[in-house]
């Protein structure tokens, strides 16, 4: 059973470019939450959705950052006009169902995004 | 979701039982303890996780006080491998807090 897939691992942006991150969540898992990680700091939460659903983006920035997850395809995490302070990794984690306390989130190896 | 207090940092001996506190005394009833590490900046790894009772699987074990305010995560035979980030972690919810977690340094 495959994991949590990320693409690119690795990407460079210049300033005022835009970013897409791509995420495939583990088979059969309906749920996926997006994370980032800046420099020498824990993860913090972004956005969870479900198909077709954004449920809670509370730890998303208001303005350049949105995220999708279509009935088919991948969750995109999109980064519009990027500046420096958004270089960072972004990890992606899914899980088969939301549950108060038992639904375990399984992660993806990143993306981390470099800004010039 | 309750605030956790774990070391910065414990070094292991290479084939040695690695004993990691993790401090949760604001923890509620329906609050459960998860367990990650991160491998030098890989994503976070699943560990364990437990609500009362002691558990154990192929990575780990995790005993949780009678109280509930604290527990500890046991790598039986700790290997270089076993480097990492250990981050203990108090959720009722979907969002995973990760603070400072404890830096394990496995040495040969």
């Amino acid at each position: 059973n495959a994991g949590v897939m990320q693409n690119p691992r690795h990407l460079v942006r210049r300033r005022g470019q835009e970013a897409r991150l791509r995420c495939s969540p583990m088979k059969g898992h309906s749920h996926v939450y997006w994370y980032r990680q800046l420099p020498e700091e824990g993860l913090k939460f972004m956005v969870y959705l479900q198909k077709e659903n954004i449920i809670d983006e509370s730890g998303m920035p208001k303005e350049r950052f949105s995220a999708e997850f279509p009935k088919e395809g991948p969750s995109i995490l999109r980064i519009q006009q990027v500046v420096r302070g958004d270089s960072a990794a972004y990890f992606c984690a899914s899980s088969p169902k939301q549950g108060a306390g038992t639904d375990t989130q399984y992660f993806g190896p990143g993306t981390r995004l470099t800004v010039l | 979701d309750a605030k956790t207090t774990q070391p910065t940092s414990m070094d292991c001996a290479e084939g040695r039982a690695a004993n990691l506190p993790c401090n949760h005394s604001t923890i509620s009833g329906n609050e459960y303890v998860y367990w990650y590490r991160q491998i030098h900046s890989q994503g976070p790894q699943y560990i364990i996780h437990g609500l009362k009772n002691n558990e154990t699987n192929e990575m780990a074990s995790l005993i949780i006080t009678e109280d509930r305010k604290s527990s500890t995560l046991i790598l039986p035979h700790a290997t270089l491998r076993d480097t990492a980030v250990y981050y203990c972690i108090v959720r009722n919810d979907y969002k995973l807090s990760f603070g400072a977690g404890t830096t394990v340094t496995v040495r040969a």
